[in-house]
């Protein structure tokens, strides 16, 4: 079936740093991933769509310039959080979707601002 | 606006007695719905997913679910629970955009 890698899994930063997930559709082309920021206990929240070679759209509140989102092929796409704070650490989880398979999700990433 | 709600937050049922998760949608049209299970630090696996037809719907582990159109709602079961199936449970609907819609999860916890 289409597989989602993400990296990394889990990944502890510094204030003020940056941080970049990568996701990568693995046996498919993935013309639009979606990412999803998720807090403990909570559910799971769309942060905005990627689409390969144009720019992300995001939800309302989601900070753009924070959330730097990067689709410049159609099997990568990235988020990349900069100026971290612990505010933003979350678990954040990608999602590809195919005609056959539906939805495809990674397997997160914990991040970890301190 | 399409949204989603799982009105149970925790559930705790004894290994081999039946589960019930509840899910109520709010939706104009149609509904794409879904159920996925989500280990802790893991992603989410689809469970089942219901687009037209049978109002009932078979999933992987064992794990069924009911369209009810009158309640606008699509709950998850399982005759008999399993200790491997503590997780959360996310119910979810399909909006325009091919984007989905999550509810707030309900976490299930089997005692032995």
């Amino acid at each position: 079936g289409a597989v989602v890698s993400q990296h990394p899994s889990w990944v502890i930063c510094k204030s003020g740093t940056s941080v970049k997930i990568e996701c990568r559709s693995l046996d498919f082309q993935a013309t639009t991933m979606f990412w999803y920021r998720q807090f403990p206990k909570q559910s799971l929240m769309l942060m905005a769509t990627s689409n390969e070679g144009s720019k992300a759209t995001y939800e309302q509140g989601v900070e753009k310039d924070k959330f730097l989102i990067n689709h410049a092929s159609l099997t990568l796409s990235t988020l990349t959080v900069t100026s971290a704070h612990p505010e933003d650490s979350s678990f954040y989880i990608c999602s590809a979707t195919t005609l056959y398979y539906g939805y495809t999700f990674g397997s997160g990433t914990r991040l970890t601002v301190v | 606006a399409q949204s989603v709600t799982q009105p149970d937050i925790h559930i705790t049922v004894s290994e081999g007695a039946s589960l019930e998760l509840r899910c109520n949608y709010s939706y104009g049209a149609t509904p794409y719905l879904f159920w996925y299970v989500q280990s802790p630090g893991q992603g989410l696996q689809l469970l089942l997913k219901y687009f037209s037809g049978d109002t009932l719907v078979q999933g992987i582990k064992g794990f069924e679910a009911e369209f009810k159109r009158s309640q606008s709602s699509f709950n998850l079961r399982k005759p008999s629970v399993h200790w491997s199936d503590a997780a959360e449970y996310f119910c979810a609907v399909e909006r325009a955009g091919n984007m989905l819609t999550f509810g707030g999860g309900t976490r299930l916890m089997v005692k032995p």
